[in-house]
């Protein structure tokens, strides 16, 4: 079993509509990292959350640290959106990352 | 933020070839910078973590001989490919962690990625 687990793999949505994201994972974790890839390949870090919420824009972060457990949410989604999001976290006592094998989105007009 | 550039952002070349891929931290000064490498459509795998003017720490099943990385100064990762064959195409992602005006990034930025073709 994967130590970061993602759901779902892949997601298609209509623009306007509103997006969930999860994320759970099985180790320690000092913090938990929310990424998109684009197309391209390049990665771009949205949100990096220890506790609680985070928000920017039309996006919106939660953890709950006891359920080991985290969203992320898009609302008003647009086409733009679309990319490949990624669920990582720093697991305790160390600096290195372990990623979920994340979430394909695609958003059509 | 800060921003993580990466040169090229694709590269063929022939089998038996060596290859240098450059990470750079424009805006701030990477202490720590992470190469990882992608496969299509799998998730990222950390191929090493190198610490300014220290020997880059390899995970393990990463041959050190093969990929070299020399981490000289805050700003300048580099990661050699040496001997290159048709497997080791992949995409190659590094990230930085580090400091600017004495603020602490503890989140790692990503470079843009370098598509690798070995033929």
């Amino acid at each position: 079993k994967n130590e970061v687990e993602q759901s779902p793999q892949n997601l298609t949505a209509q623009e306007g509509e509103f997006i969930t994201i999860n994320c759970s994972y099985s180790v320690g974790i000092s913090a938990l990292h929310w990424l998109q890839q684009h197309p391209g390949g390049g990665i771009v870090s949205l949100f990096m959350l220890s506790s609680g919420k985070k928000k920017h824009g039309r996006l919106i972060a939660t953890i709950n640290i006891q359920e080991k457990h985290s969203s992320l949410h898009i609302t008003a989604s647009h086409p733009r959106d679309s990319a490949v999001y990624i669920c990582a976290v720093t697991r305790d006592n160390t600096d290195k990352l372990i990623f979920g094998t994340g979430t394909r989105l695609q958003v059509f007009p | 933020g800060a921003v993580v550039s990466q040169h090229p952002s694709r590269v063929i070349c022939k089998s038996g070839t060596s290859v240098k891929i450059e990470c750079r931290s424009l805006d701030f000064q990477a202490t720590t910078m992470f190469w990882y490498r992608q496969f299509p459509k799998q998730s990222l795998m950390l191929m090493a973590t190198s610490n300014e003017g220290s020997k880059a720490t390899y995970e393990q099943g990463v041959e050190k001989d093969k990929f070299l990385i020399n981490h000289a100064s805050l700003t300048l990762s580099t990661l050699t490919v040496t001997s290159a064959h048709p497997e080791d195409s992949s995409f190659y992602i590094c990230s930085a962690r580090g400091e600017t005006g004495g603020a602490w990034y503890n989140e790692q930025f990503f470079g843009p990625g370098t598509r690798l073709t070995v033929l």
